[in-house]
């Protein structure tokens, strides 16, 4: 099993619809969730991290965490061309929390 | 805002030749970071350091090796180039003190070993 998954996609959403990103990570003692955005050829950027269980919210990002279930996910409403890109989602190991596990990323494509 | 920069962002090197790429952050972060990005493989850290002098192993540290005398540069040396370690190359760098760790990434060396 890998640490971090994700569907890697292609998740194909109209412009203007929300898009639903989903990750499930195996660490249980998992601390801290962050989701990133790559455009191609580019790299990561950070949009959102969360640590609490619960919703977080940042304009028209909203990342939720579900620390039960070892699930966090991304929704981006009002969804735009822009918005087009991979989304990585990465997680804090437990064993030197500063390290970062990444999932595949999941390829978004918002249809205009 | 944070910055992290990256020597080159092309980098075309013969098999065989020491390659060294720099990363420099300006936000006095005590982590850093090397990753290499290949399609279908994601993101792999390659090495990391948390302290000046130190180092510590990634998930795919053969055939490369670190340097971080400064806080702020830490050296990715390719001993001796081969072409699979043609791949992009990124930079990190994260702070010890907010407790959560997020990470700033560089804009990427894409090197090409021929």
């Amino acid at each position: 099993q890998k640490e971090v998954e994700q569907n890697s996609g292609p998740l194909s959403v109209p412009e203007g619809a929300i898009a639903s990103l989903n990750c499930t990570y195996s660490d249980r003692g998992s601390q801290s969730f962050f989701w990133y955005r790559q455009y191609s050829g580019k790299s990561p950027e950070l949009i959102m991290f969360i640590y609490s269980n619960g919703d977080k919210e940042d304009g028209r990002f909203t990342a939720q965490l579900n620390k039960a279930s070892q699930y966090v996910s991304l929704l981006i409403r009002d969804s735009q061309p822009s918005d087009s890109a991979t989304y990585l989602c990465a997680v804090t190991r437990i064993q030197g929390a500063q390290k970062l596990v990444f999932g595949q990323g999941t390829r978004l494509t918002i249809n205009p | 805002d944070v910055k992290v920069t990256q020597s080159s962002r092309y980098l075309v090197k013969r098999t065989g030749e020491k390659v060294f790429l720099e990363c420099v952050q300006d936000m006095d972060h005590e982590n850093m970071f090397w990753y290499r990005q290949d399609p279908g493989l994601g993101l792999r850290l390659i090495y990391f350091s948390y302290d000046v002098k130190m180092k510590e192993k990634g998930d795919i540290p053969e055939g490369y090796s670190v340097s971080r005398e400064k806080k702020e540069r830490f050296s990715l040396i390719l001993e001796s180039a081969s072409t699979n370690q043609t791949s992009m190359y990124l930079c990190a760098s994260s702070s010890s003190t907010t407790g959560v760790y997020e990470q700033y990434f560089g804009p990427g060396t894409r090197l090409t070993v021929t």
